[in-house]
């Protein structure tokens, strides 16, 4: 595509469900980057693929966050046992290599645990 | 160490004016800073970057200025408008990842 999609836009939930969010990143990017936008807040970084593995998963708050990215291109984020402090936009962008030149950012998931 | 501080929280500039945003940074191993403008509803979007070997890049009515020995870094908007108001970030990259600061919310007066 042309740019990176972020499905869905908005999710609702129950505390205490559990969530999957995807990113389609642009096609032929080989980095994925998750982050995440409190209200306020410039985007915290969670964690980030090069290729299919987690290069760098340093970000994510607890082991109730867990991100995959089986074929190296679409990646979901899952949330287990969802908290209201995980309110939050939910970023992923995606780059050519591990470099930050070309990072693209998707428009986000608008996640609201209540 | 991976903080980059930035001010002020908010700005309001009379169109043409040249609102100024401030950062600054520790982590001597930070080695891009971008600057990012973001859309309510939108992800950020680049806007203009700078490496640490360079003083002043110019884009446009976009300037980052950047005084390594300082460790601070700052954008200016040249004849600013309506349409650039805005939340700005500047952010700093270390290994692919990006440290954003907390931003700056800008409203250009018509």
């Amino acid at each position: 595509g042309a740019g990176v999609s972020q499905t869905p836009s908005n999710k609702v939930t129950e505390k205490g469900k559990y969530v999957e969010l995807r990113c389609d990143p642009i096609s032929g990017h080989t980095a994925l980057y998750w982050y995440r936008q409190s209200l306020g807040q410039g985007p915290e970084f969670l964690i980030y693929f090069q290729g299919t593995g987690a290069a760098d998963d340093s970000g994510l708050p607890n082991d109730r966050f867990f991100a995959v990215r089986p074929e190296g291109s679409v990646s979901t984020l899952k949330i287990q046992r969802t908290e209201r402090g995980d309110s939050a936009v939910y970023l992923c962008a995606s780059s050519f290599d591990r470099g930050p030149e070309g990072y693209t950012f998707g428009s986000g998931t608008r996640l609201t645990v209540v | 160490q991976q903080q980059v501080k930035q001010s002020p929280q908010s700005l309001i500039v009379q169109k043409g004016g040249i609102p100024i945003i401030n950062c600054a940074y520790e982590n001597t191993a930070f080695d891009y800073f971008p600057w990012y403008q973001q859309f309510p509803g939108k992800g950020p979007a680049l806007l203009i970057a700078i490496r640490p070997d360079v003083s002043e890049k110019k884009e446009g009515r976009f300037t980052i200025s950047f005084n390594k020995s300082a460790k601070q870094f700052s954008l200016h908007i040249m004849d600013s408008q309506p349409g650039d108001s805005a939340t700005y970030f500047c952010a700093a990259s270390i290994g692919g990842k990006i440290i954003f600061g907390k931003g700056t919310r800008l409203h250009i007066l018509p």
